[in-house]
């Protein structure tokens, strides 16, 4: 296990449409988070996992959002009817409670 | 509300020179302070992770310290290489998530 993985790595889509990402932590860490940056800012916290339960979710987590982290391993983050302000860096962590976060490499969206 | 402030936004050295980066918070109520390195384009590189009980921690050329009393934390970096040229973002953890300045943008030439 090399680390954080994120699934894909760049999607353009049309304003409108679905898209899912897909994130697989490092295998042992129980906590996995979500983060979203944009141009010249740095990441800002969009929702938490603990194990399989979706504990925290941010304000920036409007209801076109969704996110699930079934039996506690993989995570797959949603976003309905895609906006151009939805174009951003999408960004996975995970960790061990108390412990040192380490982060994906992110899935570079653009809505067109 | 904790806010987490990065300065200089953007600096430029020549190779070898030895630098120092700053990061302030605005609430000293911290459970630890992470320093990370993102490269264009790319995720963020976890440097180094200094728990509120630590006063610094070091990793090669790096060197991390924390003052929470005045909210400070400096990123010293030694003998810098053109390798270094990233942009170095600070971040708190205070309640569940990580809250992050907006960084400082590093370029060495050689």
């Amino acid at each position: 296990d090399t680390g954080v993985s994120q699934d894909p790595r760049h999607k353009i889509t049309k304003r409108g449409q679905n898209v899912t990402f897909r994130c697989d932590p490092i295998s042992e860490h129980n906590r996995l988070y979500w983060y979203r940056q944009t141009l010249g800012q740095g990441p800002e916290f969009l929702t938490y996992f603990q194990n399989e339960a979706q504990l925290e979710k941010s304000r920036l987590l409007s209801d076109r959002f969704s996110a699930e982290r079934p039996k506690g391993s993989f995570s797959t983050l949603e976003i309905q009817r895609t906006e151009q302000g939805d174009s951003a860096m999408y960004l996975c962590a995970s960790s061990i409670t108390g412990a040192e976060a380490f982060f994906g490499q992110g899935t570079r969206l653009t809505v067109v | 509300k904790q806010e987490v402030t990065q300065i200089p936004a953007a600096l430029s050295v020549p190779e070898g020179e030895n630098l120092v980066l700053n990061c302030s918070f605005t609430d000293s109520a911290i459970y630890n302070l992470q320093w990370f390195r993102q490269d264009p384009g790319k995720g963020l590189t976890s440097l180094l992770l200094i728990q509120s009980s630590q006063r610094e921690q070091t990793s090669g050329r790096l060197n991390a310290s924390l003052d929470k009393s005045s909210g400070r934390s400096t990123l010293y970096i030694a003998a810098s290489q053109p390798g270094d040229s990233a942009t170095y973002l600070c971040a708190v953890k205070a309640g569940t998530a990580l809250i992050f300045g907006k960084g400082t943008t590093l370029s060495v030439s050689s």
